[in-house]
């Protein structure tokens, strides 16, 4: 079964400081998408960037982008130019491309920015 | 886009009673629905899933259930609430567009079992 592992519970940047969340995962598959997922004290999940296996190139979405390295199975997220606004709890999250169905989710990294 | 409804926002139930949360999906047609429960330190766990009308996939065990009636609708129910199903419940479907693989979220339902 897949599992998707962030192993930071907290983490704190200063603001206009650039800071990476880390997320690694478990699969057999080879095709499979992987998204990190903002959720501010709102509490509604927003999508911040997708990447799929397939492809080599990193994704970026303007000051986020994310080093994909599938053989290590690490997939982590760097948050250029903090701004606090970017204070959220972070979900990184697999899902097979084959396989219609589940999307697996990691426990998250709770994000402080530091004015 | 579409959008994600889910109700009622808040509830609080005592222990014992029922539970009924709904979640309506606008935009999209044969969606990919599923049921997420957050519970602190945890992060995200998946209740239940469902492909089509009818068709339900439970991951966990527990007094929960889920049902599809229609296309764009998915519901969750206890007949017996326990103190344990306290917490945040998401609604989520797939998007129009499904080889984009990401799921799109309703706003949630906090559930406080008393």
């Amino acid at each position: 079964a897949q599992t998707v592992t962030q192993s930071q519970p907290e983490m704190s940047v200063q603001e206009a400081e650039t800071v990476t969340l880390s997320c690694t995962y478990d699969t057999s598959e080879s095709d499979y998408y992987l998204f990190w997922y903002k959720q501010p004290p709102s509490r509604q999940m927003i999508l911040v960037i997708r990447q799929e296996a397939y492809k080599q190139q990193n994704a970026t979405e303007n000051r986020f982008s994310v080093n994909f390295q599938k053989a290590a199975k690490s997939f982590s997220l760097k948050i250029s130019d903090s701004q606090l606004g970017d204070a959220a709890m972070y979900f990184c999250a697999y899902r097979s491309q084959n396989r219609d169905d589940k999307i697996i989710f990691g426990k998250g990294t709770r994000l402080h920015i530091l004015p | 886009s579409q959008t994600i409804h889910q109700w009622p926002a808040t509830l609080v139930q005592p222990v014992g009673s029922p539970l009924s949360l709904e979640c309506t999906v606008e935009g999209t047609s044969n969606p990919n629905l599923y049921w997420y429960r957050q519970a602190a330190g945890r992060g995200l766990q998946l209740l239940f899933y469902s492909v089509g009308i009818g068709q339900i996939s439970s991951e966990v065990p527990q007094n929960l259930s889920a049902s599809r009636p229609q296309d764009r609708q998915f519901i969750l129910s206890s007949k017996k609430l326990l103190l344990s199903d306290s917490g945040f419940y998401l609604c989520a479907s797939t998007g129009r567009v499904r080889n984009t693989g990401e799921l799109f979220f309703g706003e949630g339902s906090r559930l406080t079992v008393l």
